[in-house]
């Protein structure tokens, strides 16, 4: 079983919808969660963190099921510059040395 | 804002060849990493670089090395590339969370 798994995708949405990925961990004792986004052949951006709590950043809403150790990533009202691969990042510790991270969810937004 | 820079930005190389990958961070980072990502698997990590004059093994080092030449500059070298070796690498750097990742360079070996 990989470490970090998630739903290759790809999601095909029109502009405006809501779309939803999910992606789970093997790790019970990971301690910090990331979403990065991976535009075609460039390198890897941070997105957002995602805290226990649940957070959100404008359209995007990102949390996290310790019970069930998986996290999430909600986009609302999909915009074309939103179609990119979305990477689940998982730190099983304290230190950046041991990120795991997913083979990403490819998203693309059609007018 | 350069960042994190690296080069080249492609590469071929030939089965047996030798090459180093170039990577500079101008963000006053301690730590720094090589990464590579193929086609349906995750980053995986080769080796990082906690601080200045330490580095260590990731997930995947066999077939590599790397210098920490100074606080800015890491390099990975392949001593005898092989086709597994084909793959886009990337370097990054932090302090803590989160990752900057540089452009990365495609290698091929034939």
């Amino acid at each position: 079983r990989k470490e970090v798994e998630q739903d290759p995708g790809p999601f095909n949405v029109p502009e405006g919808a809501t779309v939803a990925f999910n992606c789970t961990y093997s790790n019970s004792a990971s301690q910090s969660f990331f979403w990065y986004r991976q535009d075609c052949r460039k390198e890897p951006k941070l997105l957002m963190s995602v805290y226990s709590s649940g957070n959100e950043d404008g359209r995007f809403t990102a949390q996290l099921n310790r019970a069930s150790q998986y996290i999430s990533l909600l986009i609302r009202d999909s915009k074309l510059s939103d179609s990119a691969t979305y990477l689940c990042v998982v730190n099983p510790r304290a230190y950046n040395n041991d990120m795991r991270f997913g083979a990403g969810t490819r998203l693309t937004v059609k007018p | 804002n350069a960042g994190v820079t690296q080069t080249p930005k492609f590469q071929v190389l030939k089965t047996g060849q030798s090459m180093t990958l170039q990577c500079a961070q101008d963000m006053n980072h301690n730590s720094m990493y090589w990464y590579r990502q193929d086609p349906g698997m995750g980053l995986r990590l080769i080796y990082y670089s906690a601080s200045e004059g330490t580095t260590d093994k990731g997930e995947v080092p066999n077939g590599y090395n790397v210098s920490r030449l100074n606080k800015r500059e890491f390099s990975l070298r392949l001593e005898s590339a092989a086709p597994s070796q084909t793959s886009v690498y990337f370097c990054a750097s932090s302090n803590n969370s989160p990752l900057h990742f540089g452009n990365g360079t495609r290698l091929t070996v034939t």
